[in-house]
């Protein structure tokens, strides 16, 4: 059965430092794994995806992820973080078009 | 930039209505779903259609559902009788390809039930 986990339910860093939203998950398959951000009062938007090429993917906004099939972790980063930043992640676990599955969420909060 | 959209963004009603939430998903797209989140819970998927009936549907999914493409460009979530643990916010989604994990799906912003 697959699963998500996302480890950490808020993270709080300075404006300027690096991101890191942490995701592990588990799959019977070769999963495709997203992330989406939700900021509010919107519809949740695709960062990136990995789909089984290259380990490294680089999405929206300066985010990447780096899928670890040995640490069943697919972790997202981004190297300055800025105010507009701040929003709800979610990493997310595809082995088909109903077999979804999204993490619990991570909020990202940016200090000045 | 397309988007999928929903209506209405916030919806309250009577336990025991009936409720229809209303999605327009991207023009060229040929698959739909609808999600929902429960507040302080996970993102839950509830259905996917395609080419006119449901392609796969969760537990979640039970008769008092329904769905339906009345037009070229609606889709809708019907609620037959909506009970207080309905409330929640329902996601719509959509994909240009046909159901593949590869897929990505397009969400909409939600349309928050609240069932009093």
């Amino acid at each position: 059965a697959q699963s998500v986990t996302q480890l950490d339910s808020h993270v709080s860093v300075s404006e300027g430092t690096p991101v890191l939203l942490r995701c592990n998950y588990s799959s019977s398959y070769s999963p495709s794994l997203f992330w989406y951000v939700q900021h509010p009062n919107k519809g949740l938007q695709l960062l990136l995806k990995y789909t089984s090429a290259a380990t490294l993917v680089k999405g929206i906004n300066g985010f990447e992820a780096e899928f670890k099939k040995s640490e069943t972790s697919f972790h997202l980063t981004k190297p300055s973080a800025h105010m507009s930043d701040a929003a709800e992640y979610f990493c997310v676990v595809s082995e088909g078009a109903s077999k979804i599955i999204f993490g619990s969420g991570t909020r990202l909060s940016i200090r000045p | 930039e397309p988007e999928v959209t929903q209506t209405p963004s916030h919806q309250v009603t009577q336990m025991g209505q009936e409720v229809i939430l209303r999605c327009v998903p991207i023009s060229n797209h040929l698959y739909f779903y609808w999600y929902r989140q429960i507040l302080g819970q996970k993102v839950e998927f509830l259905v996917s259609f395609y080419n006119n009936e449901i392609s796969e549907k969760s537990e979640i999914f039970d008769d008092q559902f329904s769905v339906e493409r009345p037009d070229g460009s609606n889709f809708t979530l019907k609620i037959r009788s909506t009970k207080l643990e309905d409330s929640a916010m329902y996601f719509c989604a959509s994909s240009e390809i046909a159901g593949a994990s590869t897929d990505t799906q397009y969400f909409g912003p939600g349309t928050r039930l609240t069932v009093l």
